[in-house]
């Protein structure tokens, strides 16, 4: 199945600078890779996903990249704020599979 | 429903004991994931239906786990003679298209 491995594990960052968190994937036919975060306590959410047929997706402050041929894929997080420390996971999904398969989760920490 | 619910919130429970935990999932979602989030961990597959196809149990720990999804609709897992080791966030998810996962609060399990 489906491998999907994130890092850093966790991640400190000083108000206004950026972040980036890095997945690779094993299956080359995966198609699909959303990120989910989730607040302390809380289920966690979709903020942003990519289709294989994107190069690069952005929403405001978020972005996320893929390169398919070194089958990696990145969120970046501009301008930080408070309210996006959280843990953040990447996700893929093969072509035949509505399953998702997750990395293990980055805890990002936003210093006021 | 509005979204995904999963009852109870909290479950504590004797080792040994066997426990449900319940799912409803967004009205017409027809596919339905159970996922364990150990304190700390990432997300952990453990069983998925996709409509009437039989349900995907590849990620399911131990024999004691099993889960079955009635009318299509609302999910039941169920773990039987729990141990420490079991203790966890239980979250379901379910999506109506390939793209996207909605998650419910999830039930937090305590085997004491």
């Amino acid at each position: 199945g489906e491998n999907v491995e994130q890092h850093p594990s966790t991640l400190s960052v000083q108000e206004g600078d950026s972040a980036v968190i890095k997945c690779t994937y094993s299956d080359s036919a995966s198609n699909y890779f959303p990120w989910y975060k989730q607040e302390l306590g809380k289920r966690p959410q979709l903020i942003i996903d990519i289709r294989s047929n994107v190069g690069e997706k952005k929403d405001q402050r978020i972005a996320v990249t893929l390169n398919k041929t070194a089958k990696h894929f990145s969120l970046h997080i501009t301008e930080t704020q408070p309210e996006d420390s959280a843990v953040y996971f990447c996700a893929a999904r093969g072509p035949n599979d509505y399953k998702l398969s997750f990395g293990a989760g980055t805890t990002v920490t936003v210093r006021a | 429903g509005a979204g995904v619910s999963q009852s109870p919130s909290n479950k504590v429970t004797e080792k040994g004991k066997d426990v449900e935990l319940r799912c409803d999932p967004i009205s017409g979602h027809t596919a339905l994931y159970w996922y364990r989030q150990s304190l700390g961990q990432g997300l952990e597959f453990l069983i998925y239906f996709q409509g009437n196809s039989a349900p995907d149990k590849s990620g399911l720990p131990s024999d004691r786990f099993s889960a079955e999804r009635t009318g299509g609709s609302v999910s039941t897992l169920t773990i039987q003679r729990t141990q420490q080791e079991d203790s966890a966030v239980y979250l379901c998810a379910s999506s109506g298209d390939p793209y996207g996962y909605t998650f419910g609060s999830g039930t937090r399990l305590t085997v004491v």
